[in-house]
Parts: structure tokens; sequence; C-alpha cells
């Protein structure tokens, strides 16, 4: 089956640091990867699609200075927190797109916490 | 708009007991309908895709079915392991590639 992978699982930074996730993509190639985030006991938030080797699209109130997206190659996809504060701390969730069955595939999260 | 919603919103089973989960959508054109367990603190798990009125899929205890207005989610004979969270998504026709999904049922299997 296809896999996805984020690398951290978790992290714990200051306020005011910023922070990379990485999502990838194992044995497929994704134009499209999504990030969403996930607060306790609540459903998906979808924060931005992006299309490789284009910009990424945000969803409305999701800050794009603030939560940068490359998604430089067909099999990773970077999101970005920058200045991140207390408020931040959530889990966000990666996903990419296998465009031969329009199936979305998720990774495991990433739990960040800003201190 | 299209909506997904989901049902029970929470089930608890007995080992063994089997029931389903109902996921009834409204979309305009269906491309796929995606089913997904979550455990707690992970990313969702896929379970099946399915496109068309008449499809099902099964895996092991699951088996998923699809009309025009909803889908069902089997579970025959449950276990205790496949307590979790079930979501339900669509695709819809007309270049959005953004899922809509249900809240989600949380199963409860208890031994």
């Amino acid at each position: 089956g296809a896999v996805v992978s984020q690398h951290p699982s978790r992290v714990i930074c200051k306020s005011g640091t910023s922070v990379k996730i990485e999502c990838r993509s194992l044995d497929f190639q994704a134009t499209t990867m999504f990030w969403y985030r996930q607060f306790p006991k609540q459903s998906l938030m979808l924060m931005a699609t992006s299309n490789e080797g284009s910009k990424a699209t945000y969803e409305q109130g999701v800050e794009k200075d603030k939560f940068l997206i490359n998604h430089a190659s067909l099999t990773l996809s970077t999101l970005t927190v920058t200045s991140a504060h207390p408020e931040d701390s959530s889990f966000y969730i990666c996903s990419a797109q296998d465009r031969s069955t329009d199936t979305q595939y998720f990774g495991p999260g990433t739990r960040l916490t800003v201190l | 708009e299209d909506q997904v919603t989901q049902s029970p919103e929470a089930l608890r089973l007995q080992e063994g007991e089997s029931s389903s989960l109902n996921c009834s959508y409204t979309v305009s054109g269906l491309r796929g309908l995606f089913w997904y367990r979550q455990d707690p603190g992970k990313g969702p798990e896929f379970l099946f895709t399915l496109y068309s009125a008449g499809e099902e899929k099964e895996k092991e205890r699951l088996k998923a079915t699809l009309t025009k207005k909803e889908s069902f989610l089997h579970i025959t004979a449950p276990k205790p392991e496949d307590s979790a969270t079930y979501l339900c998504a669509v695709l819809a026709q007309g270049g959005s590639e953004k899922l809509v999904f249900g809240k989600g049922t949380k199963l409860t299997v208890n031994p």
C-alpha cells in the first residue's frame, strides 16, 4: 500500500522560533499534497493544498506568511511554521494524493508544542 | 454545498457483535468516497475507495458498500483492536481536489 512519512513526529520549540515539517510520499509520485491541522477530539481542518512546482493554495483564515509550504518535488512537501507561538501548538498531518486512484494517503502526523 | 454526515457519532460494541456505520452524502457529482480509520495521536489510515453505486470492497472484518446517497461500513465480529474513529470523506467532480469529511464515528469494542 501507499506510504506517506512525516518528520519529525514530535517537536518542542520556544516561542518565536521556526519549525519545518517534512512530508514524503515513499512509493508513488504526488502532484498534489495537502496539509491539515487537528485539534483534540475534532475533525481534520484543511490548511492548504500544494501542487508540485507551484504556489500553495491556502484555505480561508490560514496565514500564508506564517505557514510556508514548499512542494519542490513529486515526493516531498514541507510546512514551515514561522515565528511559532503557543497557539500554533497542534497536531499537523500531511497527505499525498495518488492521481491514479484519486485517493489521499495520510502521514502519521507531527505533534508541535510551542513553549 | 457538498456535505457528509456520519452516524452514529459513537458506537459501543461487544467483541463479536457485528454492526454498521453510516455515511450519508450530498455531492455535485461523486468522484470517490473514502473510508479511513484514525487512532488517537495518529494520522488517518486508508481503508477503502468506492467510485460508483453498487460497488463493494472488503478487507478482513470490514466491508464497505456504496449507494447513490450513502455508504455503509459493515464490521463483522469486531475485535477490541478495531476500536478507532472511522472517517468518511467524498471527493466531488469539478476540479477541486479537496476532500469533504464527515465528523467520524468513534467505535469502541469491548472484550
